[in-house]
């Protein structure tokens, strides 16, 4: 049972530019937590997605930023006219959403703003 | 507003030594309190904690519950240098399905042969 994958891993972009990062949850999973992680910080909350659905957004800034998890294919965290800050590791963590149960987190992708 | 607190941030020692790692927690609707271990990738769940009292334990690692003070400790016994990682504690409340957790800053720890 291949765990949560993420993708790219590394990624760098200039200010401007458009992010985008992607996460396929384990296996039977049909729920999806993104946390950002700044240099020597924990790691914060930003969404909560079940397929199709956005349960909870309060994490994530209300510009620029956007996610998504559709019927078919990963979940897809989005990040527009990225500016220097919002360079980060971004992890993704899933959980099979029907019974209470740890989340699972892939390797993390390592946002870079020049 | 959620909050962890985890100490101490960083700690150095030699192999074999026994570590205790410190986390305190405001939250509202407890629900959980978990430990995860990070290297240089995904963090790795260690433990899941609901219950005061009652020691979890997995090989070299244990950790212990206080609801009624609000703080949790990880410890490690006869330290290897592959325990060297950040470790990062986490809470959850309870509310609907959403199991949102709020991290503590972590405790990087260094073991030196």
């Amino acid at each position: 049972n291949a765990g949560v994958m993420q993708n790219p891993r590394h990624l760098v972009r200039r200010r401007g530019q458009e992010a985008r990062l992607r996460c396929s949850p384990m296996k039977g999973h049909s729920h999806v937590y993104w946390y950002r992680q700044l240099p020597e910080e924990g790691l914060k909350f930003m969404v909560y997605l079940q397929k199709e659905n956005i349960i909870d957004e309060s994490g994530m800034p209300k510009e620029r930023f956007s996610a998504e998890f559709p019927k078919e294919g990963p979940s897809i965290l989005r990040i527009q006219q990225v500016v220097r800050g919002d360079s980060a590791a971004y992890f993704c963590a899933s959980v099979e959403g029907r019974t209470y149960n740890e989340q699972f987190f892939g390797p993390g992708t390592r946002l870079t703003v020049l | 507003e959620d909050k962890v607190v985890q100490s101490p941030l960083s700690l150095v020692v030699h192999e074999g030594d026994t570590v205790t790692l410190n986390c305190s927690y405001e939250v509202t609707n407890f629900r959980s309190l978990l430990w995860y271990k990070q290297e240089k990738k995904a963090p790795t769940f260690l433990f899941m904690l609901t219950s005061s009292g009652i020691e979890k334990k997995s090989g070299r690692l244990s950790s212990i519950l206080d609801k009624k003070e609000l703080f949790s400790i990880l410890n490690i016994t006869a330290t290897q240098t592959g325990d060297s990682a950040v470790y990062l504690c986490a809470v959850e409340r309870s509310g609907g399905s959403n199991y949102k957790l709020t991290f503590g800053k972590g405790t990087l720890l260094t073991v030196n042969p």
